[in-house]
């Protein structure tokens, strides 16, 4: 595609439900990445995958946070039993292989938990 | 941990040019400086990078200092559309991790 899609564009949930978040990479780049930014606040690195090596979690706030990246493209972020302060605008970026220089971000999905 | 300092805010006039600062004392031989800038409701945008060159690009310029402590981030001749949060960034290149953002300078180009 054209550019970094993530759907849904808005989530409103109830606090104690699963969210699933999809990214939608550009085709062809290897590394992916997902951010999270509340209200105000800058950029937090939740979890980068790189081609078929293990992905760096590092950035998962909890265990109620995990993430997949199906053959190499297409990722769900999943939160589970969601909470208020999950609330924030999710990003997704990709860039081409280890050379990362250049991130291509989505427009990202507002989470809102009420 | 950024490993940055930029101011929080600044201004800058329609058809001036914005020079946007940033100080990275600590930074490494290796490590390059990238700029990232948000507009709002919008995902970052890369704007440029160096390691100790400086750099053009259509967007913008870049001048490091010879002791690579510190950075200016130049926008030749800025428009309302620059207004956005601007981020410094050091960071390995090809070092496999994830850049880290900061809280970036909110810049605001006035009439």
């Amino acid at each position: 595609g054209a550019g970094v899609s993530q759907s849904p564009s808005n989530k409103v949930t109830e606090k104690g439900k699963d969210v699933e978040l999809r990214c939608d990479p550009i085709s062809g780049h290897t590394a992916l990445y997902w951010y999270r930014q509340s209200l105000g606040q800058g950029l937090e690195f939740l979890i980068y995958f790189q081609g078929n090596s293990a992905p760096d979690k590092s950035g998962l706030p909890s265990d109620r946070f995990s993430a997949e990246r199906t053959g190499g493209s297409v990722s769900t972020l999943t939160i589970q039993r969601t909470q208020q302060e999950d609330s924030a605008v999710y990003l997704c970026a990709s860039s081409q292989g280890a050379t990362n220089e250049k991130l291509f971000f989505g427009s990202g999905t507002q989470l809102s938990v009420l | 941990d950024a490993k940055t300092t930029q101011p929080t805010s600044m201004d800058c006039a329609e058809g001036r040019a914005a020079n946007l600062p940033c100080n990275h004392s600590t930074i490494s031989g290796n490590e390059y400086v990238y700029w990232y800038r948000q507009i709002h409701s919008q995902g970052p945008q890369y704007i440029i990078h160096g390691l100790k060159n400086n750099e053009t690009n259509e967007m913008a310029s870049l001048i490091i200092t010879e002791d690579r402590k510190s950075s200016t981030l130049i926008l030749p001749h800025a428009t309302l559309r620059d207004t956005a949060v601007y981020y410094c960034i050091v960071r390995v290149s090809d070092s496999g991790y994830a850049l880290n953002f900061g809280k970036g300078t909110s810049l605001l180009v006035t009439p």
